[in-house]
Formats: structure tokens, C-alpha cells, sequence
């Protein structure tokens, strides 16, 4: 079982629609939470960091991180076409040297 | 302005040879890693570097030599290229072990 698990998708909804993006991650000593979105051939940017249960909003974005289900989301709301890409979720461990471990990445496409 | 750039953005070359990627960042980062993307989006470290010292070394073959020559440069060597080795290369830094990592381009290699 991968540590971190993530449904590659494709999906696909119209512009304007809300997204709902998820991960679920089976080591409970992940304190750290992100979400990347990476565009083709191009680098992960990041895009919202949490740390610990709760929800952040970022403009048209929400990261939400629920530790008692071992469940993170991200929701994109008035979905742009600009939007489409493959969005990872990554997580860590905690303090100092701890690796990041990634979601395979869902792929989104908004379609006009 | 680029903030980490990798070159070169593309290798094409033959099985056994040997190939450098080289990083560079203009953060002011003191830590370095690098990814292996593979063809499903799979995003794994293989190192990482903190002040020029290695911190962060993933069940990596040892055809992989990571070196760093100062805190703004990680460049990876590799001898004896497999077929398996074909991949995105992805250079990443960010101040400090525990702060958000920002990534480059990528570096695409294609072993025949």
C-alpha cells in the first residue's frame, strides 16, 4: 500500500463547476500538508501549505485536512480553464530532514 | 527571472553513457534536492542537500552522484545510464529544511 494515495483521474468538468480534489494517506505521523499544481512540461508549484486539521482558503481555493480520517481536499471553486492541470498532494513527516512524499496526481481539465 | 533552472531541459542519449544535469537557484535557498518523476507522475526524492551537506539520500543506485559546490548549485552525475533511467529530473530548493519547496522545469531524459 502506497503511503500516499491519490486518484490519477482524468477529470473533467465545465467552467465554473466546483472541483473537488482528495488524497488519503495511511501514515498518521504526517503533520504537514500541500497541494502542487504542475502544468505540461513544466514544474510543481505550490500552491496552499497547511499544518494540522482545519480548513485554508486562498482566493478560489480551499485546502481542507481532516487527521482522524487520514483525508486532505482541495476545492477549487468557479473553476477556470486556466485551471487545468495535474494537481499533487504531498506531505511530511515534521521537523528537519523529513522527505516529502507525493500523490500520483489527478489530472483536471475545465472545459469552456 | 528564473528562480531554479535546470539544464539542459532535454537529454537524448545512448545506454552506458554518462550525464550531468546541472541546478541552479537564485533564492538565497540553502537547501537543494533532487526528484524522479516517472511516466505516471510519480514525484520520489532521490537527495538532498542542506548548506552543501547531504542529508537526504533515497535507495538510490550508486550511478547516481549528486554534488553540491556551493549553496545555490546541485548538479547530478550519472554513469552507466539504463534504460530505467528515462525520466524527469527535477531540481527543487527552499530556505530552510522545513519551508515550502520551490521547483524547476524539469530536465527530460530519454535513454535509447
Amino acid at each position: 500500500q502506497k503511503e500516499v494515495e491519490q486518484d490519477p483521474g482524468p477529470l473533467s468538468v465545465p467552467e465554473g463547476a466546483i472541483v473537488s480534489l482528495n488524497c488519503t494517506y495511511s501514515n498518521s505521523a504526517f503533520q504537514y500538508f500541500m497541494w502542487y499544481r504542475q502544468y505540461s512540461r513544466k514544474g510543481p508549484e505550490l500552491l496552499m501549505y497547511t499544518y494540522s486539521s482545519g480548513n485554508k482558503e486562498d482566493g478560489r481555493f480551499t485546502a481542507q485536512v481532516d487527521k482522524s480520517s487520514k483525508y486532505i481536499s482541495l476545492f477549487i471553486r468557479d473553476s477556470q480553464p486556466s485551471d487545468s492541470a495535474t494537481y499533487l498532494c504531498a506531505m511530511r513527516v515534521g521537523q528537519g530532514a523529513q522527505k516529502l512524499v507525493f500523490g500520483q496526481g489527478t489530472r483536471l481539465t475545465i472545459n469552456p | 527571472d528564473t528562480a531554479v533552472s535546470q539544464t539542459p531541459k532535454y537529454l537524448v542519449t545512448q545506454m552506458g553513457n554518462d550525464k550531468s544535469i546541472k541546478c541552479e537557484q537564485n533564492l538565497g535557498h540553502d537547501t537543494m534536492y533532487w526528484y524522479k518523476q516517472d511516466s505516471k507522475k510519480f514525484l520520489k526524492i532521490m537527495f538532498s542537500y542542506n548548506n552543501k551537506e547531504l542529508i537526504i539520500n533515497e535507495t538510490v543506485p550508486n550511478r547516481f552522484s549528486p554534488k553540491s559546490p556551493d549553496k545555490a548549485h546541485l548538479n547530478l552525475h550519472i554513469n552507466s545510464l539504463e534504460l530505467g533511467d528515462s525520466a524527469v529530473y527535477f531540481c527543487a530548493s527552499s530556505l530552510g529544511q522545513n519551508q515550502p519547496q520551490h521547483f524547476g522545469d524539469g530536465t527530460r531524459l530519454s535513454i535509447l
